[in-house]
């Protein structure tokens, strides 16, 4: 059964100080690896998909990596409007579902 | 282009009551997953249809029921509310044959009391 697993479960900055979450995941044969973002009260906001060991993408601030076991969101001079809950996903073999984690509750302090 | 929507917004039910929410996906996709969120967790995974068939279901009980139209639009139906039911109900959508990237509806808050 597959597990992701994200910490911190939150985290505070002062604006601009830079940071990184954590997504750790257990799943046989990787099919994909998703980060979203998600604001209260309504629907997750799609960020990246990554899906192989070693990949990256960026947007904006926001930078996800991949390993074979974890990844990672880097958040580089967060802004107040960077606050969110970031939620990781995963997908794997032949499943048609992803599997998310508990998520990160990210609040950048003016 | 429209994203996914979700209707109603919001809903109260009393237990034992049936509910129905209902998703649009996403202008060119075919694949509709609905999900269950509990407040401060992630998404869990009820169902996915694609071509009006239930294609996989996750671990819910079979008072949760779904419809595909052939518009691809869908349908959720849960039985016989519990309280343990209250939660922001997620409809995803995507375009099977490719990147598996799924899209979010804004969520339909179900409350039982």
């Amino acid at each position: 059964e597959d597990q992701v697993t994200q910490s911190p479960e939150a985290l505070r900055l002062q604006e601009g100080e830079s940071s990184s979450l954590n997504c750790s995941y257990t799943v046989s044969g990787l099919r994909g690896l998703f980060w979203y973002r998600q604001d209260p009260g309504k629907g997750p906001e799609f960020l990246f998909t990554l899906y192989s060991a070693g990949e990256e993408k960026e947007k904006e601030r926001l930078k996800a990596t991949l390993t074979k076991k974890e990844s990672f969101l880097h958040i580089t001079a967060p802004k107040p409007e960077d606050s969110a809950t970031y939620l990781c996903a995963s997908r794997s073999g032949s499943a048609r579902q992803l599997t998310f984690g508990s998520g990160t509750q990210l609040t950048v302090l003016p | 282009d429209a994203g996914v929507t979700q209707s109603p917004t919001h809903l109260i039910k009393t237990r034992g009551q049936q509910v129905t929410l209902r998703c649009s996906p996403k202008s060119g996709h075919d694949t509709v997953s609905w999900y269950q969120q509990a407040l401060g967790q992630g998404p869990q995974f009820i169902f996915q249809y694609y071509e009006e068939e239930e294609r996989q279901r996750g671990n819910f009980p079979d008072r949760f029921s779904g419809h595909q139209f052939p518009n691809y639009s869908s349908e959720l139906n849960v039985n016989a509310l519990l309280l343990g039911d209250s939660a922001l109900y997620l409809c995803a959508s995507s375009l099977d044959s490719v990147t598996y990237e799924q899209y979010f509806g804004p969520g339909t808050r179900l409350t039982v009391t």
